[in-house]
Parts: C-alpha cells; structure tokens; sequence
C-alpha cells in the first residue's frame, strides 16, 4: 500500500461547482498534513496546512480524520484559475522534516 | 517571500557525464531537500540536509550523491548520468521541525 494516496482523476467541473477530494495515508503515527497545489510545469506550493480541527480558507476548507486515516480538499464555487493539481502531503513521526506527496489529483475547471 | 533558486530550469548532459544542480535559499531554513518528479509517479525524496554538512538518503538515492557546505546552498550530484535520470529536479527548504515546503522553479533534465 501506498504511504499516501490519491485519485489522480482529472476532475472535470463546471464553473461555480462545488469539488472534493480525498486522500488516505498508511502510518497512524503521522503529524502533520497540508494540501499543495502544482500548476502545469511549475513547482508546487503550499495551498494549506490541514488541522485536526478543520480549517477554512476563503472558499477551500480542509478536514482531517485521524480515526479512518484520511484527509479531504473541498473546494467552493470553483473559479477556471483553480485549475491545476492538488497535492496530498503527509508529514511523519519523529526523524526530521521528511514528508511524503501523494501523486496529485488533477481538477480542471470548465467555463 | 521564500525565494528558492535553481541554477538551470533546462538542462542536456550525455550519458557518463558528471552532473551539478545547485540549489540556493534566502530565508535562513535549517532543512533543505533534493526530489525528482516523474508522471506518475509524483515527487520522489532523493536526499534531504537538515544542517550545514549534514545529509540524509530520502527514498531513491541510488546514483545521486548530495553535498551541503553553506546553509544557504544545497547540491545535487549525479555521478555519472545515466538516461533514466532523466526528470524534472525540485529543490525545496523549509524550517526545522515545521512541515512547509518551498520549492525552486525545477531544472529540466535531459540525459541522451
């Protein structure tokens, strides 16, 4: 099994749609999760870090759920620029600060 | 703002050549790391330096050697270049003990 995994899609979404993703990790022990988002060619970059709690920012709203070992990426009233990749990221117990991506889900926005 | 620079975004080296990538931050970040990313795959830990001549293997670090003389400046090594190195490179740094991640533009990397 993979340490972090995601559907690699592409989710194909209207304008204005409301889209979510998810993604699964492998170590019960993790720390710590963020949402990257990856333009075509470009690096990625940190979208949001994901807190045990939920946390919101603007119209994307990421939620963590230790007990079944996932993370989600809800999106709101989409706009044609979220279009790009999102990243699923796991950080581990203990050691330095090794992460681990998940491969990325691919949303594309259609007018 | 986090600036991370890579020395080439393009790069063609032959098969056997000896390869340096070089990678330099400007916000003092004690963790700095070398990945690939390949379709498919997604990115790959090579090696990752978390203090100045420090050096930790990541998950792929066959055939790459790193090295960390200055806080500021973390290098890639490929000894040898062989064609299945060819991928796109992504430098990142970040803070101790903070999970974010900030990544250069990536260097192109074509070996023939």
């Amino acid at each position: 099994r993979k340490e972090v995994e995601q559907d690699p899609g592409p989710f194909n979404v209207p304008e204005g749609a409301t889209v979510a993703f998810n993604c699964t990790y492998s170590n019960s022990a993790s720390q710590s999760f963020f949402w990257y988002r990856q333009d075509c060619r470009k690096e990625p970059k940190l979208l949001m870090s994901v807190y045990s709690s939920g946390n919101e920012d603007g119209r994307f709203t990421a939620q963590l759920n230790r007990a079944s070992q996932y993370i989600s990426l809800l999106i709101r009233d989409s706009k044609l620029s979220d279009s790009a990749t999102y990243l699923c990221v796991v950080r581990h117990s203990g050691g330095y600060q090794k992460v681990t991506f998940g491969t990325g889900t691919k949303l594309q926005v259609i007018p | 703002d986090v600036k991370v620079t890579q020395s080439s975004r393009y790069l063609v080296k032959r098969t056997g050549e000896k390869v340096f990538l070089e990678c330099v931050q400007d916000m003092d970040h004690e963790n700095m790391f070398w990945y690939r990313q390949d379709p498919g795959l997604g990115l790959r830990l090579i090696y990752f330096s978390y203090d100045v001549k420090m050096k930790e293997k990541g998950d792929i670090p066959e055939g790459y050697s790193v090295s960390r003389e200055k806080k500021e400046r973390f290098s890639l090594i490929l000894e040898s270049a062989s064609t299945n190195q060819t991928s796109m490179y992504l430098c990142a740094s970040g803070r101790e003990l903070v999970g974010e991640q900030y990544f250069g533009p990536g260097t192109r990397l074509t070996v023939t």
